[in-house]
């Protein structure tokens, strides 16, 4: 079946640790996207990419980095820089936007901080 | 940027009717609604194009009122698997790009 596979499941960074939130589909869509869930929050965009080698910062893009080397991987290195990273994270994938199709979701990654 | 959800949360019995709200101060090209259970992901519902046009999706239907830059959603006889978080999100353009922006979500309780 195809989907979106996110990994790991839990995470626990240390402080000054960069860790690196993984993010695979196999739909064959060209877009992927980050988003940042807070309890009690909407999802916050982190970075989206529309096509392979090639990436867009989102709204709250700051302390975070992607890569889009392979069609079907983008993963989200949360870095030392983003002091409060505490947070559910949504990985999700799609067709271009305007072909009035819906965002696949992964099942998110809890990160916490040790 | 962010669209505005209302109520913020609803409380309903098994069998009564509710209704959230979706309003964007942005042009919409489309909206999006989503339904997301405690530490899972979002499952979509359905899509709202241009054109006032309503859908359904079992028992729950919504519209769209562009002229409005509105979005409800329906939820009739509510069901105990309708309980969860219930999120729009608004495609609109942005720096010549077009963005999917989300609310911050309705929590949507039912009981027996």
């Amino acid at each position: 079946d195809g989907g979106i596979t996110q990994s790991p499941k839990y995470l626990f960074r240390k402080e000054g640790q960069n860790v690196t939130l993984s993010c695979e589909q196999n739909l064959n869509h060209d877009a992927m996207y980050w988003y940042r869930q807070d309890p009690g929050q909407g999802l916050r965009l982190i970075y989206y990419s529309q096509i392979v080698n090639d990436f867009q910062k989102g709204d709250i893009a700051e302390g975070y980095s992607v890569s889009r080397e392979k069609k079907e991987s983008f993963p989200l290195t949360v870095t030392s820089a983003q002091k409060n990273p505490t947070a559910f994270y949504l990985c999700a994938s799609s067709v271009p936007l305007r072909s009035n199709q819906p965002q696949h979701f992964g099942d998110g990654t809890r990160l916490s901080i040790l | 940027q962010q669209p505005v959800q209302s109520p913020q949360a609803v409380i309903l019995r098994e069998g009564e009717d509710a209704v959230i709200n979706c309003s964007s101060s942005k042009a919409l090209y489309s909206v999006h609604w989503y339904r997301q259970k405690h530490g899972e992901a979002p499952v979509f519902l359905m899509i709202l194009l241009k054109g006032g046009e309503q859908k359904g999706h079992e028992k729950i239907s919504a519209s769209f009122n562009e002229k409005k830059q509105q979005s409800s959603l329906y939820l009739t006889a509510s069901q105990l698997s309708y309980s969860g978080t219930y999120f729009c999100g608004t495609e609109i353009l942005i720096q010549g790009a077009q963005k999917l922006v989300f609310g911050q979500g309705t929590r949507l309780t039912i009981n027996p």
